[in-house]
């Protein structure tokens, strides 16, 4: 089975720019998440999509948004890009919200 | 969610058993212990999870104390593709979007 997929691999923006990352999960998997993972730091739990809605966030602000569409590909959306918003955005997708989370390879973002 | 402890690194000999231990004292009776890991440049990968029996697949196997309040990945057959982080959570009744990383343990498998 394909795994997550997510694009692009590699992004640049400018401080002040938006950002918009995608992920396709797995075939048959609704639940979608996505992860911070800054150098040096661990994954720090960002969005969980379930069935289009948006069930839970971290501790992130505002200008980090996302969607999931009905066929269950997700974006996530950074605005008003901040230097510190340089990091590994990881998307994970489970078969429902007790299964284990499969990552993709992630999209590297990265503010000057 | 319960906190975990884990060393920071670890090696291990290519083809001997590699065995990650985890702290987690203050698990809850509904929290599950997974294990993840993360090869360079790639996402994390899961392994393993369980809640109070040994369990076993192709990948690992994982052993929690009667207490649950520790438990230990073995990987019997290290190779140096099993160059990795990682990670011990434990999560509360299979509730995905509560599950917090840590640091992990950096295992080195040398030839």
């Amino acid at each position: 089975e394909a795994g997550v997929t997510q694009s692009p691999t590699h992004l640049i923006k400018t401080r002040g720019q938006q950002a918009t990352l995608r992920c396709s999960p797995i075939s048959g998997h609704t639940s979608v998440y996505w992860y911070q993972q800054a150098l040096g730091l661990g994954l720090q739990f960002l969005l969980w999509y379930d069935e289009g809605e948006e069930r839970n966030r971290g501790n992130f602000p505002p200008r980090f948004s996302g969607r999931q569409f009905p066929n269950y590909s997700s974006e996530l959306n950074v605005n008003a890009l901040e230097l510190e918003d340089s990091a590994l955005y990881l998307c994970a997708s489970s078969l429902d919200r007790g299964s284990p989370l499969h990552f993709g390879n992630g999209t590297r973002l990265t503010v000057t | 969610d319960a906190k975990t402890t884990q060393p920071t690194s670890m090696d291990c000999a290519e083809g001997r058993a590699a065995n990650l231990p985890c702290n987690h004292s203050t698990i809850s009776g509904n929290e599950y212990v997974y294990w993840y890991r993360q090869i360079h440049s790639q996402g994390p990968q899961y392994i393993i999870h369980g809640l109070k029996n040994n369990e076993t697949n192709e990948m690992a196997s994982l052993i929690i104390t009667e207490d649950r309040k520790s438990s230990t990945l073995i990987l019997p057959h290290a190779t140096l593709r099993d160059t990795a982080v990682y990670y011990c959570i434990v999560s509360r009744s299979l509730n995905n979007n509560d599950m917090r990383f840590g640091a992990g343990t950096r295992l080195t498998v040398k030839p």
